[in-house]
Protein backbone atom coordinates (compact mmCIF):
# COMPACT_ATOMS: atom_id res chain seq x y z
CA UNK A 1 0.00 0.00 0.00
CA UNK A 2 1.31 3.37 -0.69
CA UNK A 3 2.08 5.45 2.22
CA UNK A 4 3.34 9.22 2.35
CA UNK A 5 5.28 11.26 5.39
CA UNK A 6 5.69 14.48 6.03
CA UNK A 7 8.71 14.85 8.79
CA UNK A 8 7.71 18.55 9.32
CA UNK A 9 4.92 18.99 11.75
CA UNK A 10 5.56 22.62 11.77
CA UNK A 11 7.55 25.16 9.98
CA UNK A 12 8.02 29.16 9.85
CA UNK A 13 9.00 31.52 7.60
CA UNK A 14 9.21 35.33 7.49
CA UNK A 15 7.13 37.11 4.90
CA UNK A 16 8.76 37.21 1.75
CA UNK A 17 11.40 34.48 2.24
CA UNK A 18 11.14 31.36 0.45
CA UNK A 19 10.34 28.13 2.42
CA UNK A 20 10.31 24.74 1.40
CA UNK A 21 7.92 21.96 2.67
CA UNK A 22 9.05 18.23 2.69
CA UNK A 23 7.41 14.87 1.34
CA UNK A 24 8.33 11.69 1.16
CA UNK A 25 6.11 8.47 -0.09
CA UNK A 26 6.19 4.90 -1.00
CA UNK A 27 4.75 2.84 -3.88
CA UNK A 28 5.38 0.50 -6.16
CA UNK A 29 3.95 2.29 -9.16
CA UNK A 30 5.28 3.89 -12.02
CA UNK A 31 2.75 5.88 -12.90
CA UNK A 32 0.91 8.46 -10.31
CA UNK A 33 -0.26 11.62 -9.68
CA UNK A 34 0.97 13.61 -6.38
CA UNK A 35 -0.73 17.00 -4.85
CA UNK A 36 0.11 19.92 -2.18
CA UNK A 37 -3.52 20.81 -0.85
CA UNK A 38 -3.34 23.93 1.52
CA UNK A 39 -5.76 23.99 4.34
CA UNK A 40 -6.31 27.78 5.68
CA UNK A 41 -8.04 28.13 9.09
CA UNK A 42 -11.28 28.27 7.14
CA UNK A 43 -10.97 24.06 6.72
CA UNK A 44 -11.55 24.55 2.89
CA UNK A 45 -8.87 21.76 1.54
CA UNK A 46 -7.77 23.76 -1.49
CA UNK A 47 -5.64 22.48 -4.57
CA UNK A 48 -2.29 24.16 -4.37
CA UNK A 49 0.08 22.08 -6.96
CA UNK A 50 -0.10 18.79 -8.60
CA UNK A 51 2.57 16.82 -10.54
CA UNK A 52 2.26 14.07 -13.11
CA UNK A 53 4.97 11.55 -12.24
CA UNK A 54 5.27 11.21 -15.91
CA UNK A 55 6.44 14.19 -16.24
CA UNK A 56 9.93 15.06 -15.71
CA UNK A 57 9.61 18.97 -15.74
CA UNK A 58 8.66 20.14 -12.21
CA UNK A 59 5.06 21.55 -11.67
CA UNK A 60 4.94 25.74 -11.17
CA UNK A 61 1.83 27.67 -10.17
CA UNK A 62 2.70 31.16 -9.61
CA UNK A 63 5.23 31.52 -6.29
CA UNK A 64 4.46 27.78 -5.68
CA UNK A 65 6.62 25.34 -7.20
CA UNK A 66 7.76 21.51 -5.98
CA UNK A 67 10.92 19.57 -6.44
CA UNK A 68 9.90 16.53 -7.79
CA UNK A 69 12.52 13.49 -7.46
CA UNK A 70 10.79 9.86 -8.41
CA UNK A 71 13.78 8.12 -7.82
CA UNK A 72 14.43 9.10 -4.18
CA UNK A 73 10.89 9.38 -4.17
CA UNK A 74 9.88 12.92 -3.05
CA UNK A 75 7.80 15.78 -3.64
CA UNK A 76 8.87 18.86 -1.85
CA UNK A 77 6.90 22.35 -2.21
CA UNK A 78 8.72 25.39 -2.33
CA UNK A 79 6.65 29.04 -1.51
CA UNK A 80 8.96 31.75 -2.92
CA UNK A 81 8.14 35.46 -1.71
CA UNK A 82 5.93 33.91 1.37
CA UNK A 83 2.63 36.05 2.41
CA UNK A 84 0.71 36.00 5.40
CA UNK A 85 -2.31 34.54 3.82
CA UNK A 86 -0.07 31.45 3.08
CA UNK A 87 -0.25 30.42 6.55
CA UNK A 88 -1.74 27.18 7.10
CA UNK A 89 -2.05 23.17 6.95
CA UNK A 90 0.14 21.81 4.07
CA UNK A 91 -0.82 18.23 2.73
CA UNK A 92 1.13 16.23 0.35
CA UNK A 93 -1.28 13.50 -1.21
CA UNK A 94 -0.51 10.72 -3.41
CA UNK A 95 -3.16 9.58 -5.95
CA UNK A 96 -3.10 6.46 -8.14
CA UNK A 97 -4.94 6.12 -11.48
CA UNK A 98 -5.67 1.94 -11.04
CA UNK A 99 -9.06 1.24 -10.71
CA UNK A 100 -10.27 0.87 -7.35
CA UNK A 101 -7.00 2.85 -5.32
CA UNK A 102 -7.43 6.20 -7.37
CA UNK A 103 -8.42 7.97 -3.93
CA UNK A 104 -6.04 10.56 -2.32
CA UNK A 105 -3.60 9.32 0.03
CA UNK A 106 -2.55 11.95 2.79
CA UNK A 107 0.53 12.77 4.81
CA UNK A 108 0.01 14.14 8.33
CA UNK A 109 0.59 17.80 7.38
CA UNK A 110 2.62 20.76 7.86
CA UNK A 111 1.79 23.57 9.68
CA UNK A 112 3.26 26.60 7.86
CA UNK A 113 3.71 30.07 10.14
CA UNK A 114 3.97 32.94 8.12
CA UNK A 115 5.65 36.12 10.52
CA UNK A 116 6.11 39.74 9.41
CA UNK B 1 -15.99 27.74 -4.71
CA UNK B 2 -15.37 24.04 -5.31
CA UNK B 3 -18.85 23.34 -6.62
CA UNK B 4 -18.69 20.60 -4.08
CA UNK B 5 -21.76 21.05 -1.96
CA UNK B 6 -21.70 19.73 1.75
CA UNK B 7 -24.99 20.11 4.20
CA UNK B 8 -25.02 20.61 7.08
CA UNK B 9 -21.90 22.57 7.83
CA UNK B 10 -22.33 21.77 11.43
CA UNK B 11 -23.55 19.51 13.59
CA UNK B 12 -23.84 18.77 17.48
CA UNK B 13 -25.51 15.60 18.58
CA UNK B 14 -25.67 13.40 21.07
CA UNK B 15 -23.46 10.03 22.09
CA UNK B 16 -25.71 6.79 20.66
CA UNK B 17 -27.57 9.27 18.32
CA UNK B 18 -27.35 8.65 14.25
CA UNK B 19 -26.97 11.52 11.74
CA UNK B 20 -26.54 11.53 8.21
CA UNK B 21 -24.22 13.84 6.02
CA UNK B 22 -25.17 15.13 2.43
CA UNK B 23 -22.59 15.35 -0.37
CA UNK B 24 -23.67 16.99 -3.69
CA UNK B 25 -20.99 16.65 -5.76
CA UNK B 26 -19.66 18.80 -8.84
CA UNK B 27 -21.91 18.82 -12.30
CA UNK B 28 -21.14 16.05 -14.22
CA UNK B 29 -18.72 13.94 -11.53
CA UNK B 30 -19.30 10.84 -11.10
CA UNK B 31 -16.91 9.37 -8.42
CA UNK B 32 -17.63 10.82 -4.64
CA UNK B 33 -15.02 10.11 -1.82
CA UNK B 34 -15.63 10.78 2.15
CA UNK B 35 -12.67 11.22 4.10
CA UNK B 36 -12.23 12.20 8.24
CA UNK B 37 -10.51 14.76 9.41
CA UNK B 38 -9.82 14.36 13.33
CA UNK B 39 -8.59 17.80 15.45
CA UNK B 40 -5.88 18.54 13.69
CA UNK B 41 -5.04 15.24 11.82
CA UNK B 42 -4.63 14.61 8.42
CA UNK B 43 -7.54 12.94 6.12
CA UNK B 44 -8.68 9.49 6.74
CA UNK B 45 -9.96 8.09 3.44
CA UNK B 46 -13.63 6.05 4.90
CA UNK B 47 -14.95 5.24 1.80
CA UNK B 48 -15.61 6.13 -2.55
CA UNK B 49 -18.52 5.59 -4.84
CA UNK B 50 -18.44 5.68 -8.44
CA UNK B 51 -21.88 5.74 -10.59
CA UNK B 52 -23.72 4.65 -7.59
CA UNK B 53 -21.66 1.45 -6.45
CA UNK B 54 -19.16 1.32 -3.73
CA UNK B 55 -15.86 1.45 -5.13
CA UNK B 56 -13.43 0.98 -2.55
CA UNK B 57 -13.59 1.20 1.53
CA UNK B 58 -10.94 2.27 3.64
CA UNK B 59 -10.95 2.29 7.24
CA UNK B 60 -14.39 2.97 7.95
CA UNK B 61 -15.85 2.08 10.93
CA UNK B 62 -19.16 -0.68 10.81
CA UNK B 63 -21.55 1.71 12.37
CA UNK B 64 -20.96 4.09 9.65
CA UNK B 65 -22.62 3.63 5.98
CA UNK B 66 -22.81 5.63 2.89
CA UNK B 67 -24.57 5.61 -0.51
CA UNK B 68 -24.44 7.13 -3.62
CA UNK B 69 -27.60 7.73 -5.79
CA UNK B 70 -28.93 8.20 -8.92
CA UNK B 71 -28.64 11.97 -9.38
CA UNK B 72 -24.74 11.19 -7.93
CA UNK B 73 -25.28 12.83 -4.47
CA UNK B 74 -23.85 10.99 -1.66
CA UNK B 75 -24.90 10.50 1.97
CA UNK B 76 -22.82 9.21 4.82
CA UNK B 77 -24.65 7.75 7.50
CA UNK B 78 -23.08 7.94 11.22
CA UNK B 79 -24.91 5.65 13.64
CA UNK B 80 -24.25 5.26 17.45
CA UNK B 81 -22.43 8.22 17.79
CA UNK B 82 -19.29 8.29 20.38
CA UNK B 83 -17.56 11.50 21.45
CA UNK B 84 -14.28 10.19 19.12
CA UNK B 85 -16.57 10.92 15.86
CA UNK B 86 -16.38 14.10 16.47
CA UNK B 87 -14.29 15.30 13.17
CA UNK B 88 -14.47 17.58 10.16
CA UNK B 89 -16.44 15.23 7.45
CA UNK B 90 -15.02 15.93 3.78
CA UNK B 91 -16.73 14.99 0.52
CA UNK B 92 -14.93 15.25 -2.84
CA UNK B 93 -15.75 14.41 -6.56
CA UNK B 94 -13.57 13.79 -9.48
CA UNK B 95 -15.26 13.40 -13.10
CA UNK B 96 -13.81 9.53 -13.47
CA UNK B 97 -11.61 7.47 -12.01
CA UNK B 98 -9.18 8.67 -14.15
CA UNK B 99 -9.06 12.12 -13.54
CA UNK B 100 -6.29 13.49 -11.38
CA UNK B 101 -7.79 16.21 -9.53
CA UNK B 102 -10.59 15.99 -6.65
CA UNK B 103 -12.40 18.80 -5.53
CA UNK B 104 -13.54 19.00 -1.99
CA UNK B 105 -16.34 20.38 -0.18
CA UNK B 106 -16.38 22.59 2.51
CA UNK B 107 -16.60 19.66 5.25
CA UNK B 108 -19.46 19.10 8.08
CA UNK B 109 -18.17 20.09 11.03
CA UNK B 110 -19.59 16.82 13.82
CA UNK B 111 -19.89 17.33 17.40
CA UNK B 112 -20.74 14.48 19.55
CA UNK B 113 -21.33 15.52 23.10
Amino acid sequence: AQTVTQSQPEMSVQEAETVTLSCTYDTSESDYYLFWYKQPPSRQMILVIRQEAYKQQNATENRFSVNFQKAAKSFSLKISDSQLGDAAMYFCAYRSPAYNTDKLIFGTGTRLQVFP
Amino acid sequence: DSGVTQTPKHLITATGQRVTLRCSPRSGDLSVYWYQQSLDQGLQFLIQYYNGEERAKGNILERFSAQQFPDLHSELNLSSLELGDSALYFCASSAYTADTEAFFGQGTRLTVV
